[in-house]
C-alpha cells in the first residue's frame, strides 16, 4: 500500500517568506508526527497529533512554527517569516493506534532559506 | 529526560566483517527501542524494534537485544555487505508507551568497502 507522502520534495524560499509543507499519512494511521533533520542538530521532534486529542507541540522551536491536521488525516506544517536557520529536511511520520510497529516516515521536504 | 547515546562514526568496514554499533539509553519507565536506517538519498526506514526487556529485534541479518540491566540496545550484524552502507539511528519512545515522540541518537555513518 501507499506510504507516507510529503510535498513538495524541495522548497527554496527567501528569508522572511512563509512556507507550507504537506504530509499525507498512511491511511488508517491515527498518529502523525513532524520532525526535522539538520546537520548540526540531528533529528529533532517538532509536533505530534494523536486522533482527536490536543497535539503535543513541545518540540516547536518558536511561535513562527505551527501545524494543523484536518479530518484526522492530512497535516500541514507552516513556518512564518522563515529564517536561514530553518533550512533543514522536514520529515513526517505516521503510526497506527498501537504504535508497536513503529513510526513510518515519508521522504521529507528539503527546505532551503536563502 | 529521555535520551539516546550511540557511538560516534564514521564506521568503515570491509565486506563480510562483523558489525557492532553501540546504543545506550536513559528513560523513565520501560521504553520501546528502535533502530532506523537511512540509505543515501532516501528517507528513514524502520530496521528493527523491541518493546520489552530481553526482546530481540531482527531484520535483514541485523539484530539488537533490549538489555534493561545495561540500558543498551546494540546493533549487530555478522557479515556486512556493501549495500549496508547507510546511516543508522537508535531511537526510543519512553515511559512504556508506544505512542508519542521518538528520541533519536545522533546517527552512525557506516561505510562498507568491497
Amino acid at each position: 500500500g501507499a506510504g507516507v507522502s510529503q510535498s513538495p520534495s524541495n522548497k527554496v524560499t527567501e528569508k522572511g517568506k512563509d512556507v507550507e509543507l504537506r504530509c499525507d499519512p498512511i491511511s488508517g494511521h491515527t498518529a502523525l508526527y513532524w520532525y526535522r533533520q539538520s546537520l548540526g542538530q540531528g533529528l529533532e521532534f517538532l509536533i505530534y497529533f494523536q486522533g482527536n486529542s490536543a497535539p503535543d507541540k513541545s518540540g516547536l522551536p518558536s511561535d513562527r512554527f505551527s501545524a494543523e491536521r484536518t479530518g484526522g488525516s492530512v497535516s500541514t506544517l507552516t513556518i512564518q517569516r522563515t529564517q536561514q536557520e530553518d533550512s533543514a529536511v522536514y520529515l513526517c511520520a505516521s503510526s497506527p493506534g498501537s504504535a508497536k510497529s513503529g513510526q513510518f516516515f515519508g521522504p521529507g521536504t528539503r527546505l532551503t532559506v536563502l | 529526560g529521555d535520551s539516546v547515546t550511540q557511538m560516534e562514526g564514521p564506521v568503515t568496514l570491509s565486506e563480510e566483517a562483523f558489525l557492532t554499533i553501540n546504543c545506550t539509553y536513559t528513560a523513565t519507565g520501560y521504553p520501546s527501542l528502535f533502530w532506523y536506517v537511512q540509505y543515501p538519498g532516501e528517507g528513514l526506514q524502520l530496521l528493527l524494534k523491541a518493546t520489552k526487556a530481553d526482546d530481540k529485534g531482527s531484520n535483514k541479518g541485523f539484530e539488537a537485544t533490549y538489555r534493561k540491566e545495561t540500558t543498551s540496545f546494540h546493533l549487530e550484524k555478522g557479515s556486512v555487505q556493501v549495500s549496508d552502507s547507510a546511516v543508522y539511528f537508535c531511537a526510543l519512545i519512553g515511559g512504556g508507551s508506544t505512542l508519542g515522540r521518538l528520541y533519536f541518537g545522533r546517527g552512525t555513518q557506516l561505510t562498507v568497502w568491497p
